[in-house]
């Protein structure tokens, strides 16, 4: 099936500075990827829809400033999370869905996820 | 975007049958149901997806009765290695939707 990867795995970072995640389709063309955040013994939350070529959307309660999302190419979105605090220590997932061939049908493909630490 | 309701926990043994029910009462005519499986520190994996009666790939099966209210996933035999959250979610397979986790059930294996 489609593969998508995140980058890093796993990073520390100090309190105050900011962090990008990056989400790739490794095989398909993706316009449109989603971003999860998890904590620990939770679901997954929707935080918002990466958009190829414009503006992401954003679920209600997740702040557009704090959390940066760029779909520069059909290939690539990243996260960046800005200013960071150790409240925001977490695991980020991204997804994108690909077509199942020959169908409308698509299925959703998720990164192994990032786990971000803020010390 | 339908809402699902799954158990919390299962506990289940080594080469047992596991059925993990979800109940969907507000699905959309276009709505299919997925299942993922997801393990520790990972991204969800697809499990298996259906639209009505029963769907069977290499590793469940996911009944389905005709309200579409509601559905089973049935894994075979588990082993060790199934220990992981099961999540069931309901939208329409086509196009960008996006999908919405509810909080799944976690699934333990004994020896």
């Amino acid at each position: 099936g489609a593969v998508v990867s995140q980058h890093p795995s796993w990073v520390i970072c100090k309190s105050g500075t900011s962090v990008k995640i990056e989400c790739r389709s490794l095989d398909f063309q993706a316009t449109t990827m989603f971003w999860y955040r998890q904590f620990p013994k939770q679901s997954l939350m929707l935080m918002a829809t990466s958009n190829e070529g414009s503006k992401a959307t954003y679920e209600q309660g997740v702040e557009k400033d704090k959390f940066l999302i760029n779909h520069a190419s059909l290939t690539l979105s990243t996260l960046t999370v800005t200013s960071a605090h150790p409240e925001d220590s977490s695991f980020y997932i991204c997804s994108a869905r690909a077509y199942h061939s020959g169908t409308r049908d698509t299925e959703a493909f998720f990164g192994q996820g990032t786990r971000l630490t803020v010390v | 975007l339908a809402k699902t309701t799954q158990p919390i926990s299962m506990d289940s043994y080594e080469g047992q049958e596991v059925n993990i029910t979800c109940s969907h009462n507000n699905i959309a005519t276009n709505d299919y149901i997925t299942w993922y499986q997801q393990f520790p520190s990972q991204g969800p994996r697809f499990i298996i997806q259906g639209y009505k009666t029963k769907v069977t790939n290499e590793v469940a099966s996911l009944f389905i009765p005709a309200d579409r209210k509601s559905s089973t996933l049935s894994l075979p035999r588990v082993s060790l290695s199934d220990t992981a959250v099961y999540y069931c979610l309901v939208g329409d397979a086509g196009g960008y939707n996006k999908l919405i986790f509810g909080a799944g059930t976690r699934l333990a294996v004994h020896p």
